[in-house]
């Protein structure tokens, strides 16, 4: 059971647009950055969001995030078939006193 | 360009100890966190612990009885140790520079590890 709750499963057709939630609590979304990873088919992840809403260079501005109170959000737009990927987040936990991930959600493009 | 290279047996017994190293290239151990980090087989990720030059450490809380993370800056790699393996410590388990928080960029390209007699 991940300390942060995500879908197991989404999906959508090519072009169109897919949120991935991600929800916590006070100890870990409520007071600190979300973070979010995009893990392609026997890959390692790699870092797509930090800081609730930065994306690094070289990540496409189809990819956005955001955070309201205990819950975040990752939103891809203009799907794409190399978007078909698991998608986690994470966040620091007070209660933890470490980062924890969400378990993950398994994106398919139809 | 920072790349992570881990590297260790792929196979280990119950009750024996995980030991993979991880070769930083690219930066200097000394600037940075470094972790590590596992998924089980179709499972999720979880953190290990991350560690820094001067000693200081933080790890999981479920593996720290467990675990130490060290490191070697005359050849900027850091180690994990796992002791008394079972069968629920089979993952792929991958190195990362980590800098705050749930900050870990970039990863290694991960080492699946079974743990079986």
């Amino acid at each position: 059971q991940s300390v942060l709750a995500q879908p197991p499963s989404a999906s959508e057709t090519p072009g169109q647009r897919v949120t991935i939630s991600c929800s916590g609590s006070s100890s870990n979304i409520g007071n600190n950055l979300v973070y979010w990873y995009q893990q392609l088919p026997g890959t390692a992840p790699k870092l797509l969001i930090y800081g609730n809403s930065q994306r690094p260079s070289g990540v496409p501005d189809r990819f956005s995030g955001s955070k309201s109170g205990t819950s975040a959000s990752l939103a891809i737009s203009g799907l794409r078939s190399e978007d078909e990927a698991e998608y986690y987040c994470a966040a620091w936990d007070d209660s933890l006193s470490g980062p924890v991930f969400g378990g993950g959600t398994k994106l398919t493009v139809l | 360009q920072v790349q992570l290279q881990g590297s260790g047996p792929r196979l280990v017994r119950p009750s024996e100890t995980l030991s993979l190293t991880c070769t930083v290239s690219g930066d200097s151990i000394t600037n940075f966190y470094w972790s590590w980090i596992r998924q089980p087989p179709g499972k999720g990720l979880e953190w290990i612990g991350y560690f820094f030059y001067s000693g200081r450490t933080n790890y999981n809380p479920s593996l720290k009885s467990r675990v130490t993370i060290s490191g070697d800056t005359s050849k900027n790699q850091f180690s994990l140790n796992l002791r008394s393996l079972t069968a629920a410590d089979t993952a792929v388990y991958y190195c990362a520079r980590y800098r705050s928080n749930a900050w870990f960029d970039p990863w290694g390209q991960g080492t699946l590890v079974s743990v079986s007699s």
